[in-house]
């Protein structure tokens, strides 16, 4: 079973800060890497899929990147909404396995 | 409007079964494969189940569930089920349906609201 690890599990950060998130897979997952957003109370909301590719309505501020076991989501300037918690997604080949990671906690400052 | 709809939830004692279900509308839902993803409160998420947009598709489970959960659809009710045999207290989760975003690539867009399953006596 592929683990995903992200990294850090938390972060603090001012507005306006540039956010670097980590997630790195125990083996190769090719592109087959999502990123998701979550607040509290609420289901989380699809950022990237397939690593680099902006879901509907996702600003440009959020980018994806990497392939194989290195990926990162970039905010590149920290909105007041952006303060939640982030989670990388990867599916496996036949028989589909599709796990999180443990989720990095974006702060305030 | 895509919408999701997750119904079924509540106490169930150890041992017990609980069958959820998840009502879409706004979509050709045959077009779209469909997981179960369940979060502890407070806690990360979990993948539980996998089905393809056919009726009879292809189905996979988390280890966590395999062999107590049964993932299936009616496409022809819009509909979405899981069947949770023989439930532990760790199975105690919001339990939410969501939507492949595109084909079986990971990415789900849309979520239903979920629907909170306690296992306890």
């Amino acid at each position: 079973e592929i683990v995903l690890t992200q990294s850090p599990a938390t972060m603090s950060l001012s507005p306006g800060e540039r956010a670097t998130l980590s997630c790195r897979a125990s083996q190769s997952v090719s592109s087959y890497l999502a990123w998701y957003q979550q607040k509290p109370g609420q289901a989380p909301r699809l950022l990237i899929y397939d690593a680099s590719n902006r879901a509907t309505g996702i600003p440009a501020r959020f980018s994806g990147s990497g392939s194989g076991t290195d990926f990162t989501l970039t905010i590149s300037s920290l909105e007041p909404e952006d303060f939640a918690v982030y989670y990388c997604q990867q599916r496996s080949n036949w028989p589909y396995m599709y796990t999180f990671g443990q989720g990095t906690k974006v702060e305030i400052k | 409007e895509v919408q999701l709809v997750e119904s079924g939830g509540g106490l169930v004692q150890p041992g017990g079964s609980l069958r959820l279900s998840c009502a879409a509308s706004g979509f050709t839902f045959s077009r779209y494969s469909m997981n179960w993803v369940r979060q502890v409160p407070g806690k990360g998420l979990e993948w539980v189940s996998y089905i393809s947009g056919r009726s009879s598709g292809d189905i996979n489970y988390a280890n966590s569930v395999k062999g107590r959960f049964t993932i299936s659809r009616d496409n022809a009710k819009n509909s979405l089920y899981l069947q949770m045999n023989s439930l532990r207290a760790e199975d105690t989760a919001v339990y939410y349906c969501a939507r492949n975003y595109y084909y079986d690539t990971p990415g789900s867009d849309y979520w239903g609201q979920g629907t909170l399953v306690t296992v306890s006596s």
